[in-house]
């Protein structure tokens, strides 16, 4: 039982650079979500996706794109990565929404430098 | 909009101690109240749920009840361990969203 799987777990990229974050599940689940955890500051939504090919924008889209060509697969996207990104990110996903809570990913750790 | 309130950390107790970890919320209609548990290094785990008013969410010891008349969902332990050091998180499912929305974490440290 894989659950949500998250890599890679650890990335250091050059500002300027690109890189996909990658999610699975195994779970069939519709919803899937990514997050990122700053210190101190809790969990904060960068996009989500209630089934394939649907995707919207959290709190905090700005240099991030996803897409989500199947119910498993849900990439994030960073094009030219900034010191700003530097956090954990946690993808998630859910059978029928927040009211049925989340199985979270183990976390990709990216630092910009 | 819909939000969680928690209370600040980090809480340093001794093992075998009494927990009390403060969540309160604000929201439109009767949203579903988790804590989520992150061990060190590791994804959040859910620890427990509460549904509806006066339900009572309970998991390895810890339990927390949804109180809708003062807008709390408390994390009690009646006896921690070390084992429990990790960031313990209070959300609520944010009502038409049907998104999680997240307190911003409290630290736990049990010393033995």
């Amino acid at each position: 039982n894989a659950g949500v799987t998250q890599t890679p777990k650890f990335r250091i990229l050059k500002i300027g650079q690109s890189m996909t974050l990658q999610c699975t599940q195994d779970m069939n689940h519709n919803y899937m979500y990514w997050y990122r955890q700053d210190p101190g500051m809790g969990l904060k939504l960068i996009y989500y996706s209630v089934g394939a090919g649907i995707t919207d924008k959290g709190e905090v889209p700005n240099g991030y794109n996803v897409s989500r060509s199947t119910t498993e697969d849900f990439p994030l996207r960073l094009e030219l990565a900034a010191p700003s990104q530097t956090s954990v990110y946690f993808c998630a996903s859910s059978s029928q929404g927040g009211s049925y809570g989340y199985t979270f990913g183990s976390g990709t750790r990216l630092t910009v430098v | 909009g819909d939000s969680v309130t928690q209370m600040e950390g980090p809480v340093t107790l001794s093992e075998e101690a009494f927990l009390t970890i403060n969540c309160t919320y604000t929201a439109t209609g009767y949203p579903s109240l988790f804590w989520y548990v992150q061990y060190p290094g590791e994804g959040l785990q859910l620890l427990l749920k509460a549904t509806k008013a006066d339900d009572k969410g309970s998991n390895k010891g810890f339990e927390a009840t949804y109180r809708k008349e003062t807008t709390s969902f408390h994390l009690e332990k009646g006896s921690v361990q070390v084992s429990d050091s990790a960031v313990y998180f209070c959300a609520l499912s944010g009502g038409a969203t049907n998104k999680l929305i997240f307190g911003t974490g409290t630290l736990l440290a049990v010393q033995p």
